[in-house]
């Protein structure tokens, strides 16, 4: 059963501290991508990758960065968290040119307190 | 500048019924439209797609309509079941771009 896997599914930080969010897909998709859902937002994309070592900013990257070493793990990191950082976070990967839609995971559900 | 919009926060449909959730979108790059569902603690799963060059793919109970020159989709379930009841996200990506843009979500609910 292919999926991506979220490290975490809930996480409470403290404001400043530095936040890593992991995700591991196990496809061999070419793409991955970090969302995040916040009621009446939708999914708003935070930073996508193309391909190992290549990121690209998507619509709300301030506050935030990626790191993709490896081709199956893309990481999410919050620099410093702040207390409008509390949401949940999406991660998906896809095939090159995202036919077949995306393969999401299940979501890390982060507060900062 | 929203560039997929889904009007519609929410809808409710009587078991068995059709059940029609809308989407449209501004930019005329977009030649791939995709439909997702999402229940609550879960993340969305992919549900159909259609490609610019179609203006219908059915799966089953569900059946996506496009319309180009008024750059509207349509999702119709028929028939609905209480187990439809999620939130169902729009999407849709320009040629090759991989990347989708997602509009905010209609939740529907099937009552038995």
């Amino acid at each position: 059963d292919v999926k991506v896997t979220q490290s975490s599914r809930y996480l409470v930080k403290r404001t400043g501290e530095k936040v890593f969010l992991e995700c591991v897909q196990d496809m061999d998709h070419e793409n991955m991508f970090w969302y995040r859902q916040d009621p009446g937002l939708g999914l708003r994309l935070i930073y996508f990758s193309y391909d190992v070592k290549m990121k690209e900013k998507g619509d709300i990257p301030e506050g935030y960065s990626v790191s993709r070493e490896k081709k199956e793990r893309f990481s999410l990191i919050l620099e410093s968290a702040s207390t409008n950082q509390t949401s949940m976070y999406l991660c998906a990967s896809s095939r090159w040119g995202g036919f077949g839609g995306y393969t999401f995971g299940s979501g890390t559900r982060l507060t900062v307190v | 500048d929203q560039q997929v919009k889904q009007n519609s926060p929410s809808l409710s449909v009587q078991e068995g019924r059709i059940s029609i959730l809308n989407c449209d979108y501004t930019n005329s790059m977009f030649d791939y439209f995709l439909w997702y569902k999402k229940y609550p603690a879960e993340g969305p799963t992919f549900l159909i797609s259609i490609s610019s060059i179609k203006d219908k793919n059915e799966d089953g109970r569900f059946t996506v309509f496009l319309n180009k020159s008024a750059k509207h989709l349509s999702l119709h379930i028929v028939p609905s079941q209480p187990g439809d009841s999620a939130v169902y996200f729009c999407a849709a990506s320009e040629p090759n771009a991989g990347k989708s843009t997602f509009g905010d979500g209609t939740t529907l609910t099937v009552k038995p």
